[in-house]
């Protein structure tokens, strides 16, 4: 079975700071990961990875992926109280199947 | 508008009753996905469909059942077999190998709580 382990599940955080989350995962037929951004209704995309060591970026976030080391990370810089959030990492394998690990809640305060 | 709609939002159902939820996509999409997330947890297969008239199990099937009768639509029936049903149900959808449009696109959600 296909696993996405996430963390840490919370943390807290200052206005201003940096954070980093991180995505383990073992999947079979590694086709993609994926990070969405949920707050109190369906996710929202954020970025979809499949090449290892090719930074995306989008505004103050950004994501890489270690094919390698069979994981990713997600970086929010300058954090304002709307990056509070739970985010989520996916991976899809084998019949485009995707599964989502339990997700990291950030909580930023001012 | 291009999407996925969902109905109903909220829906009540008494134990031992089945209920229906329907998912629509207008995105021409070829896969449709079911998940369910329980408060403070992440999201959970429940069945995904690459095609029409063909669906899979994810990794909590039982107590569930889907049909994929048309590309558009992918309801998910909840039966009277599935312990816990109160949850919030997501359905996606997405057209894998279209490269920088492959993510996935959810659905509003209903929330089922059983009384």
């Amino acid at each position: 079975e296909d696993k996405v382990v996430q963390s840490p599940l919370s943390l807290v955080v200052h206005e201003g700071d940096t954070v980093t989350l991180n995505c383990s995962y073992e999947v079979t037929n590694f086709r993609s990961l994926l990070w969405y951004k949920q707050e109190k209704k369906a996710p929202t995309f954020l970025f979809m990875l499949t090449s290892s060591g090719i930074e995306k970026k989008s505004g103050r976030l950004s994501s890489i992926l270690d094919k390698k080391e069979l994981f990713s990370i997600l970086n929010i810089t300058a954090t304002q109280t709307g990056d509070s959030a739970v985010y989520l990492c996916a991976v899809e394998g084998n019949d485009y199947k995707l599964s989502f690990g339990a997700g990291t809640t950030v909580t930023v305060r001012a | 508008d291009g999407g996925i709609t969902q109905s109903p939002k909220y829906l009540f159902r008494k134990e031992g009753q089945n209920v229906t939820l329907s998912c629509e996509q207008n995105l021409n999409h070829d896969a449709m996905y079911w998940y369910r997330q329980d408060p403070g947890q992440g999201l959970r297969l429940i069945y995904y469909s690459q095609i029409v008239n063909d669906f899979q199990k994810g990794d909590i099937a039982e107590g569930y059942s889907v049909s994929r009768e048309k590309k558009e639509s992918f309801p998910l029936t909840v039966t009277s077999a599935q312990k816990n049903p109160t949850a919030f149900y997501l359905c996606a959808s997405r057209s894998p190998g279209q490269g920088r449009r492959d993510e996935q696109f959810f659905g509003p959600g209903t929330r089922l709580t059983v009384l």
